[in-house]
């Protein structure tokens, strides 16, 4: 079964600062796709990046990169230049496809980002 | 272009009764997945909808059910609510095939007492 596992679960860094978010994940499949949302309080669910697992290249997205390791089955999260509205909960997360090409996200427990003035 | 929206925000119900949600897809999506999420903890996939019918089920009993219409908005209904039900609900849509497309809606605020 795939599985998604994110040991940290808050983190304080110094506003502009540097921070990386760590994700494991565990899959057997040869295809799978790996993704990163960012979760404020209101709620919703803020996609911030994905990375393919046949993708030659570290996904970045602005202030984002994935530092993606796919011998260790890793897909750390980098977020350079940290900012106070970076605060929120960062849940790494990957795509399982099911029966009948339905595709569904498995999410890790979240890591509780903290962003110090 | 509208994302994704949910109805209500917060609702409040006592165990054994039934409720349900809403969500409006973003334009263009036809795909449908509902997620809950308890309380410090990751989304769980409930189910997907695809075409009106559902299209993949998690570890979730009977009880838990939903609907799409022809205009891809959805409803998730819950029967015999129990105090564990109590979370937050996520809607997601996608255009078909659109694995990296995604987009989660607010979510509704669900407290069993």
């Amino acid at each position: 079964a795939q599985k998604i596992t994110q040991t940290q679960p808050g983190m304080f860094v110094q506003e502009k600062e540097a921070v990386t978010l760590d994700c494991t994940y565990d899959t057997s499949d040869p295809s799978y796709g790996l993704f990163w949302y960012k979760q404020p309080s209101s709620g919703e669910m803020i996609f911030l990046i994905y990375q393919g697992s046949y993708d030659q290249q570290n996904a970045t997205e602005g202030r984002y990169s994935l530092n993606f390791q796919k011998a260790r089955k890793s897909a750390n999260l980098v977020i350079s230049a940290s900012q106070l509205g970076d605060s929120a909960m960062y849940f790494c997360a990957m795509r399982e496809k099911g029966r009948s090409s339905a595709s569904k996200i498995i999410f890790g427990s979240g890591t509780r980002l903290s962003i110090r003035p | 272009e509208t994302g994704v929206t949910q109805s209500p925000t917060h609702l409040i119900k006592t165990r054994g009764q039934q409720v349900t949600l809403r969500c409006s897809s973003q334009s263009g999506h036809n795909t449908v997945s509902w997620y809950q999420q308890a309380l410090g903890q990751g989304p769980q996939f409930i189910f997907q909808y695809y075409r009106e019918e559902e299209n993949g089920r998690g570890n979730f009993p009977p009880r838990f059910s939903g609907l799409q219409f022809p205009n891809y908005s959805s409803e998730l209904n819950v029967n015999a609510l129990e105090l564990d039900d109590s979370a937050l609900y996520l809607c997601a849509s996608s255009p078909r095939g659109g694995y990296m497309q995604w987009t989660f809606g607010p979510g509704t605020r669900l407290t069993v007492t």
